[in-house]
């Protein structure tokens, strides 16, 4: 059974520091990982996603993620927080079959100091 | 630009209304997903359905039923709305396969039941 633990719920970091939210999975079979992001009122909206190919992936906005098999995680990183990256951020791990068993995280809000 | 569209952004019901939550996309996906998001437990699958007419139960099927009459539009249906439904509710979409799995979301419908 896959499933999905994010470390914190919350994470406050000041504008122009490192961000890092944490993402562990388990897995049965090799898997797709994602991270989506939600801004306030809005829906979920594709971040990246890790799909076997290179185990470094870029996203929008300056975000990226680390697969480490080894380590069964999946990272999220940006060098240098801005006020707009203020969000909840989901991880998610799917087994290809189509979505149906998508997992998600329980999130972790983001928040931005000045 | 890939679009999912949610009838509702807010909503309003009293305790044994039958509410109806509708959800289109202009995608062509083949699959649609109803997810229900709660502070501290991520989304919560409902139901999905992989074409016309077809559908599965999730994780948290009890008190909801749906609706897939045409390939771009399901609709989430609250028999009797009852107070614990109270939630913001998510509509979803993906390819059957090619895509990785990524789902598309719509905007959330946020229900409150009085």
């Amino acid at each position: 059974a896959q499933s999905v633990t994010q470390l914190g719920s919350h994470v406050s970091v000041s504008e122009g520091a490192l961000v890092l939210l944490r993402c562990n999975y388990s897995s049965s079979v090799p898997p797709y990982l994602f991270w989506y992001v939600q801004y306030p009122n809005q829906g979920l909206q594709l971040l990246l996603k890790y799909t076997s190919a290179a185990t470094l992936v870029k996203g929008i906005n300056g975000f990226e993620a680390e697969f480490k098999k080894s380590e069964t995680s999946f990272h999220l990183t940006k060098p240098s927080a801005h006020m707009s990256d203020a969000a909840e951020y989901f991880c998610a791990v799917s087994d290809g079959t189509g979505g149906f068993k998508t997992i998600f995280g329980a999130g972790t809000r983001l928040f931005v100091k000045a | 630009d890939v679009k999912v569209t949610q009838s509702s952004r807010y909503l309003v019901k009293r305790t044994g209304e039958k509410v109806f939550l509708e959800c289109v996309q202009d995608m062509d996906h083949e699959n649609m997903f109803w997810y229900r998001q709660d502070p501290g437990l991520g989304l919560r699958l409902i139901y999905f359905s992989y074409d016309v007419k077809m559908k599965e139960k999730g994780d948290i099927p009890e008190g909801y039923s749906v609706s897939r009459e045409k390939k771009e539009r399901f609709s989430l249906i609250l028999e009797s709305a009852s107070t614990n439904q109270t939630s913001m509710y998510l509509c979803a979409s993906s390819l059957l396969a090619g895509d990785t799995d990524t789902q598309y979301f719509g905007p959330g419908t946020r229900l409150t039941v009085l």
